[in-house]
């Protein structure tokens, strides 16, 4: 069964940091993996899908990128804004479902 | 555009009382539908998903059943609320296996 995981769980930076999140997964057999946003108490908002053949996904500050072999991908923001205080989830596609990751709780200093 | 639309957005129950959770999407035919629910610090756990009408498949046994009557939309009923069944629920659709998964905002779930 696969299984994702996001460290660290909670991370903290000052306005402005360029920061980086990771995901790793335990089955390299995916069609696509997902990044989400979640705000505390609202459903998740899709950020980026990387298809499995590709290596990155760009949408304004942030990038996310996939190394399948290795089972990891990693989602980074450019000059972080307190308005990306968030949870960040990663999903990944084996078949029919999305395997989720447990998030990384993001909050961004002023 | 594709919209997807929860209700209700809060919802307290006594136990033992039933539970009818609405779901629906526009913009779309033939989505996948997904139910989900979130619990603190476990993320999420997929309850039901389906791929066409009257086509639902259950990810773990439970005290709950979805049903999807029409091809967008997408119905999580329990006969009898436990307890246990208090969390957040999530409804989710996307176009096929490689599209992007969308929610809806969710509906918070207090059982007393």
């Amino acid at each position: 069964k696969q299984e994702v995981t996001q460290i660290p769980a909670a991370l903290s930076v000052p306005e402005g940091e360029n920061l980086v999140l990771n995901c790793s997964f335990t089955d390299s057999a995916i069609y696509n993996l997902q990044w989400f946003r979640q705000d505390p108490g609202k459903g998740l908002t899709s950020l980026l899908l990387i298809q499995s053949s590709q290596r990155e996904q760009t949408s304004g500050r942030l990038n996310a990128s996939l190394d399948k072999s290795s089972g990891r991908s990693t989602l980074y923001i450019a000059a972080s804004q307190p308005g990306d205080s968030a949870t960040y989830l990663c999903a990944v596609c084996p078949g029919n479902q999305f395997y989720f990751g447990t998030g990384t709780s993001l909050t961004v200093i002023p | 555009s594709q919209t997807i639309h929860q209700w209700p957005a809060t919802l307290v129950q006594p136990v033992g009382s039933p539970l009818s959770l609405e779901c629906t999407v526009e913009g779309t035919s033939n989505p996948n539908l997904y139910w989900y629910r979130q619990a603190a610090g476990r993320g999420l756990q997929l309850l039901f998903y389906s791929v066409g009408i009257g086509q639902i498949s259950s990810e773990v046994p439970q005290n709950l059943s979805a049903s999807r009557p029409q091809d967008r939309q997408f119905i999580l009923s329990s006969k009898k609320l436990l307890l246990s069944d208090s969390g957040f629920y999530l409804c989710a659709f996307d176009g096929g296996r490689n599209q992007p998964q969308h929610f809806g905002d969710g509906t918070r779930l207090s059982i007393l």
